[in-house]
């Protein structure tokens, strides 16, 4: 079954501080992966795209890697903000136009 | 603002009723997503259309639940005799038809509240 399951479920931290987010997927076979943010209350927006061959993509304060090996990836964010506080949500795409496989998402907070 | 809008933007509703909710895509994007997304959770994908043809329905999407893109355009998810367990975030994403990474942008969805 593919399936994409995120740690923590939820995370709170300083502001300031950096932290570190966790995705691992079964979907096969595998296209790209997505992470996106979401606040609460509005859409997901996209903040990286990484494909099979790419291991690290950094958008700003928010670096993301991926080991397609171990099918995993992770979400840095650096020098937290209040701002950062919404759901981060790892996505995977299959190969060919199937639908995306979301994770439930990480709910992080940041207080000052 | 050339991003997708959604509307009604929040909906409340009694049980039994039926509700029409309308995604306006990215003008150029040929395909358009609807999902569903309740409380804790992340979205789940109910259907998709290229341009005018709706191309995959989830199992999710039950007999009462029915979308509509007329005209390769705007969108309409329709729910009838609607159940308090339809209460949740509609989401609506739109991409381009591209060779390359297709990147769906997503709507500030419609809450809906089945009472």
């Amino acid at each position: 079954k593919n399936q994409v399951e995120q740690s923590p479920q939820s995370l709170i931290i300083l502001e300031g501080k950096n932290c570190t987010l966790q995705c691992n997927y079964t979907v096969s076979p595998f296209s790209n992966l997505r992470w996106y943010k979401q606040d609460t209350g509005r859409g997901p927006v996209s903040l990286t795209i990484m494909t099979f061959s790419e291991n690290t993509k950094s958008n700003g304060r928010y670096t993301a890697t991926l080991d397609a090996d171990t099918k995993q990836s992770s979400l840095h964010i650096t020098a937290s903000q209040l701002s950062d506080s919404a759901s981060y949500i790892c996505v995977v795409i299959q190969s060919g136009n199937t639908p995306l496989v979301f994770g439930k998402g990480t709910r992080l907070s940041v207080i000052a | 603002d050339t991003g997708v809008s959604q509307n009604p933007r929040h909906k409340i509703t009694k049980r039994g009723q039926n509700v029409t909710f309308r995604c306006d895509p990215i003008s150029e994007h040929n395909r358009l997503y609807w999902y569903r997304q309740t409380l804790g959770q992340g979205p789940e994908f109910l259907t998709y259309f290229q341009n005018e043809a709706q191309l995959e329905k989830s199992r999710l999407l039950s007999d009462r639940f029915s979308a509509e893109r007329p005209k390769g355009s705007f969108s309409t998810l329709e729910i009838q005799r609607t159940e308090q367990g339809d209460s949740a975030m509609y989401l609506c994403a739109s991409s381009p038809t591209s060779p390359s990474i297709d990147t769906q942008y997503f709507g500030p969805g419609t809450r809906l509240t089945v009472l």
